[in-house]
């Protein structure tokens, strides 16, 4: 297996412009999650999937930010509009199992200026 | 509310010493510890992990020292060599119920040659 995959590496978008995410986990990976880093924050989760259903969004900041995953295979976290403070390297991860290991993704570095 | 507080922030040690990385949690329903290691670029991937039922886990020279009463433990790296430099974050979670990962604030080593 190649590992989650996250597409693109890098996006630079200007203040106020849609901003799409994708993640595709390992497959049979029950769980999937999207966190996002920054210096000063460090690692947060923003949602967390089971099964495709959202089970936590607790961690998205507002309402700009939404995600999806309609499939086992596929994921998307959407920034709608983009604002400079969203910043940040966004990880997806996968999981087999609720307690178990997190693999992650090589993370998209959104900057938005 | 940070659920884990790590320290410290950075580190600095030379080639063979022993950095000791100690993190802390209040949530006495947390029974497993992982460490994650970070490379620059790379996202966040699984060191060695502890579940609270033991004091100490090694793996190579990788140690998690574990103290369930005062809800502390700690990551020891023996004899540090220069390719250990990295990001390290303690985590915490619970192994029933939700699964999400509590991450620490991450501490940056450096191990100088």
């Amino acid at each position: 297996d190649a590992g989650v995959i996250q597409s693109p590496r890098h996006e630079v978008t200007e203040m106020g412009q849609e901003v799409t995410l994708r993640c595709k986990p390992i497959s049979g990976h029950d769980y999937l999650f999207w966190y996002r880093q920054t210096m000063m924050r460090g690692l947060e989760l923003l949602i967390y999937f089971n099964n495709n259903v959202p089970i936590d969004d607790s961690g998205m900041p507002e309402d700009r930010f939404s995600a999806k995953m309609p499939n086992a295979s596929f994921s998307t976290l959407k920034i709608q509009p983009s604002e400079p403070r969203d910043s940040a390297v966004y990880f997806c991860a996968s999981s087999p199992d609720r307690g178990r290991e997190a693999f992650f993704g090589q993370g998209t570095r959104l900057t938005v200026v | 509310q940070q659920q884990v507080k790590q320290s410290p922030q950075s580190l600095i040690v030379q080639k063979g010493g022993i950095p000791i990385i100690n993190c802390a949690y209040e949530n006495t329903a947390f029974d497993y510890f992982p460490w994650y290691q970070q490379f620059p670029g790379k996202g966040p991937a699984l060191l060695i992990a502890i579940r609270p039922d033991v004091s100490e886990k090694k793996e190579g020279r990788f140690t998690i020292s574990f103290n369930k009463s005062a809800k502390q433990f700690s990551l020891h790296i023996m004899d540090s060599q220069p390719g250990d430099s990295a990001t390290y974050f303690c985590a915490a979670s619970k192994m029933s119920g939700a699964n999400n990962l509590f991450f620490g604030t991450g501490t940056r080593l450096t191990v100088i040659p």
